[in-house]
């Protein structure tokens, strides 16, 4: 199973309200990611867990949320977000270097348009 | 800083073979990517190197040349299906983190 799953695929919400990005994996991964990208520009980093403990954080406003509650498990809140954080929101996973391939694997996204 | 380049956008004919470029300057290096992303779509995992050659997966082909920061994406046999956008990544590694920075794209159009 190479699969990631992520829900909602589409998602509308306005500026006061608080939502969250769900993703699972059942690949045994131990790296976990949240990307953002926006139309014809290439994924642009904003977390990534390492062993369910946050690791990287590209300075990404404090109105995204990530937690990781389990090995399988990463959620994306969000509150107060901005018209310009329309846009795909990615979840990938891997294996944690050295343990095994280094390839990252793709969930199908979550579309957010903020109105 | 860190700087991957990519052509924008190519056009090649159905049946033909078509090689994307990708040169990186980057601090540090531990292999890179090629995936294929369709509109509106997840990026898909194509190939990775991290030693010099040539890997070949089916119609698949991926080159790296580490001391010239260079590799190349070669498809052959092109189907309509391959109209993608094909984005080269190189891994920074840092201790048990892992982060891609990622070129800009480029833009495939197979046409019959």
């Amino acid at each position: 199973d190479t699969e990631v799953t992520q829900t909602p695929k589409h998602l509308v919400m306005g500026m006061t309200n608080k939502k969250s990005l769900k993703c699972e994996q059942h690949m045994g991964h131990r790296a976990m990611y949240w990307y953002k990208q926006k139309a014809k520009k290439p994924p642009e980093l904003m977390f990534v867990y390492s062993y369910e403990k946050l690791s990287i954080n590209e300075s990404v406003p404090s109105r995204f949320s990530p937690e990781c509650p389990n090995s399988s498990l990463l959620n994306l809140h969000l509150h107060a977000l901005q018209p310009e954080d329309s846009a795909l929101y990615l979840c990938a996973s891997s294996q944690i270097p050295g343990t095994g391939g280094y390839e990252q694997y793709f969930g199908p996204g979550t579309r957010l348009t903020v109105t | 800083g860190q700087n991957i380049d990519q052509p924008t956008e190519m056009t090649a004919t159905e049946g033909a073979i078509v090689q994307i470029n990708c040169t990186y300057q980057t601090s540090g290096f531990n292999g890179l990517f090629w995936y294929q992303q369709h509109a509106g779509e997840a990026p898909t995992f194509l190939s990775y190197n991290v030693l010099d050659g040539l890997e070949e997966k089916g119609r698949f082909s991926s080159f790296l040349s580490r001391s010239k920061g260079y590799s190349y994406l070669l498809l052959k046999e092109l189907q309509m299906k391959d109209s993608a956008s094909y984005l080269c990544a190189v891994i920074l590694n840092a201790g048990n983190n892992r982060k891609l920075i990622w070129g800009l794209g480029t833009s495939l159009a197979v046409n019959p």
